[in-house]
C-alpha cells in the first residue's frame, strides 16, 4: 500500500519569506514523487515531479522540491514566496510500473502568504 | 495549451437518481482516471482506465460505478443510483502513454445528492 502524510494543514508565511510545505511517503517500490496546487474553484494544476535523477527537482511558478530517500520525504519550497502562492498544495506518490498507475495523494496543506 | 474539461461543472441529484459526469480528456492522451474529494478530505482515486478497459479501481468503485469511453473524445462516469455520500467533487485526468508523465486534471464537477 502507498500512502503521503502532509503533517500541516496550513503554512503561514510572510511575502519574500521562504516558503517550506512538508511531505513524507510510504511505498513498496520505487516512487514517482509529484506536486500538484489547487486554486479556489479550479482543478489541480501539476508543479513539479520527481522521477530519477538529481534529487532538487525545479518546477512551475519558482517551486522546486528535494527528494530524500532516506527520510522517504519530498518537500516543496519556493525562496520567496508571493501573495499569489496562497492556495491549497497537495502531494501525491505512485508507485514505477504499477498497473493503472494511480496516484496517491496527502491530505494538502493550505498556504496563506500574507502581505 | 490543451486542457482536461468537464462538465458540469456542478450538478445537484436526488438521491438514487442516475448521474453521469463527463470528461473530455487531451487528445493524444491514452491513460484516463477518475478521483474523487469530499470536502475537507483526501482526494481519492477512484479508476484508471486504458485501451478500452479499466485497469486499476479502488474499493470505493463499486457495482454502482462504471466508466466509459463512448468515442474518441469523452470519458464518462456514471453513478447508477445515487447515495448521499456520493457528494463530492469529481475530477477527471488524463496522460500520456509515458510512464514518467504527469496527470493532467480537468476543473472538476461537484455533485450535490440530496
Amino acid at each position: 500500500a502507498q500512502s503521503v502524510a502532509q503533517p500541516e494543514d496550513q503554512v503561514n508565511v510572510a511575502e519574500g519569506n521562504p516558503l517550506t510545505v512538508k511531505c513524507t511517503y510510504s511505498v513498496s517500490g520505487n516512487p514517482y514523487l509529484f506536486w500538484y496546487v489547487q486554486y479556489p474553484n479550479r482543478g489541480l494544476q501539476f508543479l513539479l515531479k520527481y522521477i530519477t535523477g538529481d534529487n532538487l527537482v525545479k518546477g512551475s511558478y519558482g517551486f522546486e522540491a528535494e527528494f530524500n530517500k532516506s527520510q522517504t520525504s519530498f518537500h516543496l519550497k519556493k525562496p520567496s514566496a508571493l501573495v499569489s502562492d496562497s492556495a491549497l498544495y497537495f502531494c501525491a506518490v505512485r508507485v514505477w510500473k504499477a498497473a493503472g498507475n494511480k496516484l496517491t495523494f496527502g491530505g494538502g496543506t493550505r498556504v496563506l502568504v500574507k502581505p | 495549451e490543451p486542457e482536461v474539461t468537464q462538465t458540469p461543472s456542478h450538478q445537484v441529484t436526488q438521491m438514487g437518481q442516475e448521474v453521469i459526469l463527463r470528461c473530455v480528456p487531451i487528445s493524444n492522451h491514452l491513460y484516463f482516471y477518475w478521483y474523487r474529494q469530499i470536502l475537507g478530505q483526501k482526494v481519492e482515486f477512484l479508476v484508471s482506465f486504458y485501451n478500452n478497459e479499466i485497469s486499476e479501481k479502488s474499493e470505493i468503485f463499486d457495482d454502482q460505478f462504471s466508466v466509459e469511453r463512448p468515442d474518441g473524445s469523452n470519458f464518462t462516469l456514471k453513478i447508477r443510483s445515487t447515495k448521499l455520500e456520493d457528494s463530492a467533487m469529481y475530477f477527471c485526468a488524463s496522460r500520456v502513454a509515458g510512464g514518467r508523465d504527469e496527470q493532467f486534471f480537468g476543473p472538476g464537477t461537484r455533485l450535490t445528492v440530496l
